[in-house]
């Protein structure tokens, strides 16, 4: 069973149209984050998110970029207006509690036209 | 600036070999070092968290060590099966609480019968 569901799957849409991810833990934890993996290259960190706050982020997650948990249990990755290389799949991920260790969920993939 | 690096890049084995992955980073100043384990097109499975005190972590085939003088890790996979055929990440943290993973480029193991 994964740590965190992630929505949707995968999402296609056209160039400067507005997305958003969505990441449901499985239980309540105070630490998330977002990475992105372009196909073919590195896992990259955009942001992470310790109690309703960003904590720290990336040079990646500029202003199109931005989180929130609005209901206390969806952690949310909206990008205003994508790009085409904005193309890549999007994990979100809690941190453990004790150990630091992080728990990644399936991914959602987005391929911008 | 946090490098890793992972080698080799591909590995191809029999059934049944013992082999081990490497993990550098230029950084010695680390909190903790996780293995993850990425299927074609899936999410990342953790595999072994060491934290930067430990030396070394087993779970089942599957032995970590961390040399954090030296920047290195090695993941030793026992025995061998078709079934452990994935790409491997490593990833380091900086620091305690919620700060980033920095990760590898990965190792992609074939593993035939």
């Amino acid at each position: 069973e994964p740590e965190v569901t992630q929505t949707p799957s995968h999402q296609v849409t056209q160039m400067g149209q507005e997305v958003i991810l969505r990441c449901v833990p499985i239980s309540n934890h105070l630490y998330f984050y977002w990475y992105r993996q372009i196909l073919g290259q590195k896992v990259e960190f955009l942001v992470s998110f310790y109690n309703n706050e960003i904590s720290e982020k990336s040079e990646i997650f500029d202003d199109q970029f931005s989180v929130e948990r609005p209901d206390g249990s969806n952690f949310t990755l909206k990008i205003r207006s994508t790009k085409l290389e904005d193309s890549a799949m999007y994990f979100c991920a809690r941190g453990g509690l004790t150990t630091g260790e992080l728990f990644f969920g399936e991914g959602s993939r987005l391929t911008v036209l | 600036k946090q490098e890793v690096t992972q080698i080799p890049a591909a590995l191809s084995v029999p059934e049944g070999e013992n082999l081990v992955l490497n993990c550098s980073f230029t950084d010695s100043a680390i909190y903790n070092l996780q293995w993850f384990r990425q299927d074609p097109g899936k999410g990342l499975t953790s595999l072994l968290l060491i934290q930067s005190s430990q030396r070394e972590q087993t779970s089942g085939r599957l032995n970590a060590s961390l040399d954090k003088s030296s920047g290195r890790s090695t993941l030793y996979i026992a025995a061998s099966q078709p079934g452990d055929s994935a790409t491997y990440l490593c990833a380091v943290r900086r620091d305690t609480g919620f700060q980033k993973l920095v990760f590898g480029t990965g190792t992609r193991l074939l593993v035939s019968p």
